[in-house]
């Protein structure tokens, strides 16, 4: 099983400011198989990324993902008030399925 | 615009049973691979179970032997048969749309709003 390890656990940061979320796999993944996920309060989540670094349908380009092997990273390059929220990373190659354990991003 | 919408949470008793429905529309069904994942209170996701486009199951180690996931593509209709209901089966229960037919290599492109199951006394 892939354990998806993601720091740090809350980002205190305010509006405007730059976001970055880390997501560790416990061996060496393809990064066409690791995807980001967006959950605001209340809501369901919402595909932010997949292959690593591909941004899904709609989503603003100030979201980008990187990373390789075991160390991935999603970039929010100027928070705005809407992407305060839990961002989780998953990993969808090998069974099972999972997810880290998210990093919420909270205003500061 | 496609949609999931899931239904059949509520309360029941440990060791009982409770049946999950997910109506999707706006995409055709039956090409899909469709997934369970759900949320327990306050906590992370963690996938359920899969039904590829060809009926293949998957299941995660918690919930194999008691879950069985199946589809009718005659009626869109994803479900998700929890049987031998514990404690630690209390959470958001979301359908969720695979981006391809099958099980892995396919991250979750559409997700429902959830539906909640508690395992009570």
């Amino acid at each position: 099983e892939i354990v998806l390890t993601q720091s740090p656990g809350t980002l205190s940061l305010s509006p405007g400011e730059r976001a970055t979320l880390s997501c560790r796999a416990s061996r060496s993944v393809d990064s066409s198989y690791l995807a980001w996920y967006q959950q605001k309060r209340g809501q369901a989540p919402r595909l932010l990324m997949y292959g690593a670094s591909s941004r899904a349908t709609g989503i603003a380009d100030r979201f980008s993902g990187s990373g390789s092997g075991t160390d991935f990273t999603l970039t929010i390059s100027r928070l705005e008030p809407e992407d305060f929220a839990v961002y989780f990373c998953q990993h969808h190659g090998s069974s099972p399925l999972t997810f880290g354990g998210g990093t919420k991003v909270e205003i500061k | 615009e496609v949609q999931l919408v899931e239904s059949g949470g509520g309360l029941v008793q440990p060791r009982g049973s409770l049946r999950l429905s997910c109506a999707a529309s706006a995409f055709t069904f039956s090409n899909y691979g469709m997934s369970w994942v759900r949320q327990a209170p306050g906590k992370g996701l963690e996938w359920v179970s899969t039904i590829s486009a060809t009926g293949l199951t998957y299941y995660a180690d918690s919930v194999n032997g008691r879950f069985t996931i199946s589809r009718d593509n005659s009626k869109n209709t994803l479900y998700l048969q929890m049987d031998s209901l514990r404690g630690e089966d209390t959470a958001v229960y979301y359908c969720a749309k695979c981006a391809g037919s099958g099980f892995l290599f396919y991250y979750m492109d559409v997700w429902g709003k959830g539906t909640m199951a508690t395992v009570s006394s």
